[in-house]
């Protein structure tokens, strides 16, 4: 059972360089979200999209960008990286119930930007 | 402000004993959920155990527990008879309904689990 899936699972960038992480579910469901990890921030939510077509912004949305053309797939964009955008990102999804539907994760990608 | 707070960074407990991680949370809105994840050192998130605003009992999950005090606004996550495994970060999560699919995370607490 594939879940969640995130690629690439590491990269290393140059400041400047765009970057896109992609992010595929195939359990249908409807609300996906990207996170990011800091060491003592835990994980702060950077977009989120409740069905395909919608998506909202997060925590801390500044410099990224995402998209949500179909139900399985919720890429997320650094058009510009920045040296502060050096963490692990985490893709999750979860059933579109209020309040009860826990998230689902991918396996993380971890981004260096240098 | 911060919805979800953690204030042990770190813990440690001896094996076979039971141990509490705190978590408190800030919401106006009558209906929400609240979740615990645990992440190993391989980095996956796991999800533990749910409790709804609404519910009335604690929630439980095998060795795992939640004690909700509703009026404080606390949802502390109990692991009894700890494991070597049970070593991990711990993070509480809300989500709260009328906001929709806006789901936050605490800054998680480190446990330590002694042989």
């Amino acid at each position: 059972t594939a879940g969640i899936t995130q690629a690439p699972t590491s990269q290393i960038l140059a400041a400047g360089r765009s970057m896109t992480l992609r992010c595929t579910q195939d359990m249908r469901h409807n609300a996906m979200y990207w996170y990011r990890q800091d060491l003592g921030l835990g994980l702060r939510l950077i977009h989120y999209s409740n069905t395909a077509g919608t998506t909202g912004k997060g925590e801390v949305p500044d410099g990224y960008s995402v998209s949500r053309a179909n139900t399985d797939d919720f890429p997320l964009t650094l058009a510009s990286a920045v040296p502060s955008q050096t963490s692990v990102y985490f893709c999750a999804s979860s059933v579109d119930r209020a309040n009860t539907g826990e998230l689902f994760f991918g396996e993380g990608s971890r981004l260096t930007v240098l | 402000a911060q919805k979800i707070t953690q204030t042990q960074p770190g813990m440690f407990v001896q094996e076979k004993e039971a141990v509490t991680l705190d978590c408190t949370y800030d919401t106006s809105d009558p209906s929400y959920g609240l979740f615990w994840y645990k992440q190993p050192s391989s980095g996956e998130m796991i999800f533990l155990i749910y409790q709804g605003s609404y519910d009335q009992q604690n929630a439980t999950e095998g060795r795992y527990s939640l004690n909700f005090q509703k009026a404080r606004k606390s949802a502390n996550l109990v692991i009894s008879a700890s494991q070597l495994g049970d070593s991990a970060m711990y993070f509480c999560a809300m989500r709260e309904g009328h906001i929709g699919q806006n789901f936050v995370f605490g800054p998680g607490t480190r446990l330590s689990v002694l042989p």
